[in-house]
């Protein structure tokens, strides 16, 4: 079974407009953590935003904030005003903490920002 | 700091030859990885390293060495490449493998054709 699951191919959004990019995980240990990144088409990893399975608040960067919805294991990124620099892959990816804590990514979303 | 650097930009090789992919870090981190990233898949680990002189298996390790005999070098041996080792290969970094945030920093890649 997939660790992460990202069922958007593609996602279209307006400037200025809010997106919700889903992401579903699957884990059975306690403690764990849930990583979004950026891949512009540059090609670059550039990491956005990280919510620990203990926190009791959902995260926030700037425009980027995580609704974290732990009974439901979903980690959904939310991007408010878009801007046509979003347009790029993002990947949710988990990190497990039993063990050396390796990264697990999802297939990635594409972000396709209209003015 | 340059972050992490990775050598060489891009590479084509025939099947069969053998060749090193360079990374380097000087933020003194603690743990490196490697990952391969080929489309629709995201991005998979191949190796990894908690410290010098300590490395391990990935999801997907077959067809690759690595080696950590300094805290800022890891490189990524292909011993005999085959056409199905084309994809853009990723290192990354980050403080230390413990719990937490500890996001990984990333290269800029290597995009590697093997004929």
């Amino acid at each position: 079974a997939q660790k992460i699951t990202q069922t958007q191919p593609g996602m279209f959004v307006q400037e200025k407009e809010a997106v919700t990019l889903d992401c579903t995980y699957d884990t059975s240990d306690p403690s764990y953590g849930l990583f979004w990144y950026k891949q512009p088409s540059s090609g670059e990893m550039i990491f956005l935003i990280y919510q620990g399975s203990y926190d009791q608040q959902n995260a926030t960067e700037g425009r980027y904030s995580l609704n974290f919805q732990k009974a439901r294991k979903s980690a959904n990124l939310v991007i408010s005003a878009s801007q046509l620099g979003d347009s790029a892959m993002y990947f949710c990816a988990m990190r497990e903490d039993s063990g050396y804590s390796t990264l697990t990514f999802g297939k990635g979303t594409m972000l396709l920002v209209s003015p | 700091n340059a972050g992490v650097t990775q050598t060489p930009k891009f590479q084509v090789l025939k099947t069969g030859q053998s060749m090193t992919l360079q990374c380097a870090q000087d933020m003194n981190h603690e743990y490196m990885s490697w990952y391969r990233q080929d489309p629709g898949m995201g991005l998979r680990l191949i190796h990894y390293s908690v410290g010098a002189g300590i490395t391990d298996q990935g999801e997907v390790p077959n067809g690759y060495n690595v080696s950590r005999s300094t805290t800022e070098d890891f490189p990524l041996r292909l011993l005999s490449a085959a056409p199905s080792q084309t994809s853009v290969y990723f290192c990354a970094s980050s403080y230390s493998y413990d719990r937490g945030r500890n996001e990984q920093f990333f290269g800029p890649g290597t995009r590697l054709t093997v004929l």
